[in-house]
């Protein structure tokens, strides 16, 4: 899988907590996503970074947060967790070197909000 | 704003048949195209990918037709199995930056044996 580790892989919490996902990859690549999954939408961008404290908002980026102090990891954080954010959440990497290059992603971790 | 649109979003074939999904883009800034497949509890990988200036792509029993001039694109998947079923994304990437790859919505792919 590319060098990625999401964690957790689940977690179930309660409306209002604080939830931190993370992902580490190996692959010392630039570019690093979040993504969340839900059926009939497809993959939504979150956040994204482009290098080391450098982050970005993605198409659904309110009601999270996120940080990159090292390469390897990125940080996805829900301040305080609402039912609608119970999703599948990816995590990706890209060198994007050139023109076009893959995205790489991760396992997901499954998240309910009860 | 969806700038790809795929459709259908199920679709169930027999084994050996010749599953299509199609997908329609807006952005005429999109210059690569490319199709992830994802299993379930997986995350999506790349499958094959397309440039503009081709009309048609294979990569074993994978194809990809590519329409510039309707801004439309197809896989198509021979001699389908039931190792195939998966749900599929196609997207278009501008390249412009971090950000430039969107995604259509998916197929769910069943390969009935």
């Amino acid at each position: 899988d590319a060098g990625i580790t999401q964690s957790p892989r689940h977690k179930v919490t309660e409306t209002g907590t604080p939830v931190t996902l993370r992902c580490h990859q190996t692959e010392n690549h630039r570019y690093m996503y979040w993504y969340r999954q839900d059926p009939g939408h497809g993959l939504r961008l979150i956040h994204y970074s482009y290098g080391v404290k450098d982050t970005d908002k993605g198409e659904v980026s309110d009601g999270y947060s996120v940080s990159r102090s090292k390469t390897e990891d990125f940080l996805l954080t829900l301040e305080s967790a609402t039912s609608s954010q119970t999703s599948v959440y990816f995590c990706a990497i890209s060198s994007r070197t050139g023109n076009n290059s893959p995205l790489h992603f991760g396992n997901g971790t499954r998240l309910t909000v009860t | 704003q969806q700038q790809v649109k795929q459709s259908p979003q199920s679709l169930i074939v027999q084994k050996g048949g010749i599953p299509i999904i199609n997908c329609a883009y807006e952005n005429t800034a999109f210059d690569y195209f490319p199709w992830y497949q994802q299993f379930p509890g997986k995350g999506p990988a790349l499958l094959i990918a397309i440039r503009p200036d081709v009309s048609e792509k294979k990569e074993g029993r994978f194809t990809i037709s590519f329409n510039k001039s309707a801004k439309q694109f197809s896989l198509h998947i021979m001699d389908s199995q039931p190792g195939d079923s998966a749900t599929y994304f196609c997207g278009g990437d501008s390249g412009g930056g971090a950000d430039g790859l969107t995604f259509g919505k998916g197929t769910h792919l069943i390969i009935q044996p």
